[in-house]
């Protein structure tokens, strides 16, 4: 059985800084991309970042370009998101996901909590 | 990848049928992904590369594309089905995703 646990997140200042993190289980981690996927509140879904299998490629939404980098540790199955110069629109839920085909994404965790003050 | 609009709200009786559209540019030479999501819920994929179905979604969910708009279709809407829907693309590559708008789905 495929599962995502996040964990990190919280209630930060503006222009401070939070890692994310995404502990992957049952499945062959190291052959799919991993996503993170944000919603603030009340407001649909936005794509945040991606990286590739091998943590070589990453890809980032142009909200969070330059601000946020994605990385992933295939030896413990796990992949992060650390997020600097965090700006109030930042505050939302942030889900990490993945699927068995890389344009869409078939698994998802519950979301982690990030609350940026102004 | 570009914008994807959806329509904010969609009203349907039960044992109707609802359906929602996805527009985009990009839709033309790009699948388009279906969630669905219910509150304080994570999305849940419904529809996966236009029009197929994920193990475990009921046959009532179908999806279709043409041009540079997708339609995702559920028929004889049950009240369980009262959610959010979101239609979502990506570049050929996967180095770039979207998400439309998202649309509320109220079963009267």
């Amino acid at each position: 059985e495929v599962r995502l646990l996040g964990s990190g997140g919280g209630f930060v200042q503006a222009g401070g800084s939070l890692s994310l993190s995404c502990a992957a289980s049952g499945f062959n981690f190291r052959n799919y991309v991993m996503t993170w996927v944000r919603q603030a509140p009340g407001k649909g879904l936005e794509w945040v970042s991606s990286i590739g299998g091998s943590g070589r490629t990453t890809y980032y939404a142009d909200p969070v370009k330059g601000r946020f980098t994605i990385f992933r540790d295939n030896s413990k199955n796990t992949f992060s998101l650390h997020l600097n110069g965090l700006r109030a629109e930042d505050t939302a839920l942030y889900y990490c996901a993945t699927g068995d085909f890389i344009n869409y994404f078939d698994y998802w965790d519950q979301g982690t909590q990030v609350t940026v003050s102004s | 990848s570009s914008k994807l609009t959806q329509p904010a709200s969609v009203s349907v009786s039960p044992g109707q049928t609802a359906r929602i559209t996805c527009s985009g540019d990009g839709l033309t030479n790009q699948f388009t992904h279906w969630y669905q999501q219910k509150p304080g819920q994570a999305p849940l994929l419904v529809i996966c590369k236009d029009n197929e179905r994920p193990s475990g979604i009921p046959e009532r969910f179908s999806g279709s594309s043409s041009g540079t708009t997708a339609t995702l279709t559920i028929s004889g809407v049950q009240a369980e089905d009262e959610a959010d829907y979101y239609c979502q693309s990506a570049d050929s590559t996967a180095t770039y995703y979207v998400f439309g708008s998202g649309t509320k789905v109220t079963v009267l």
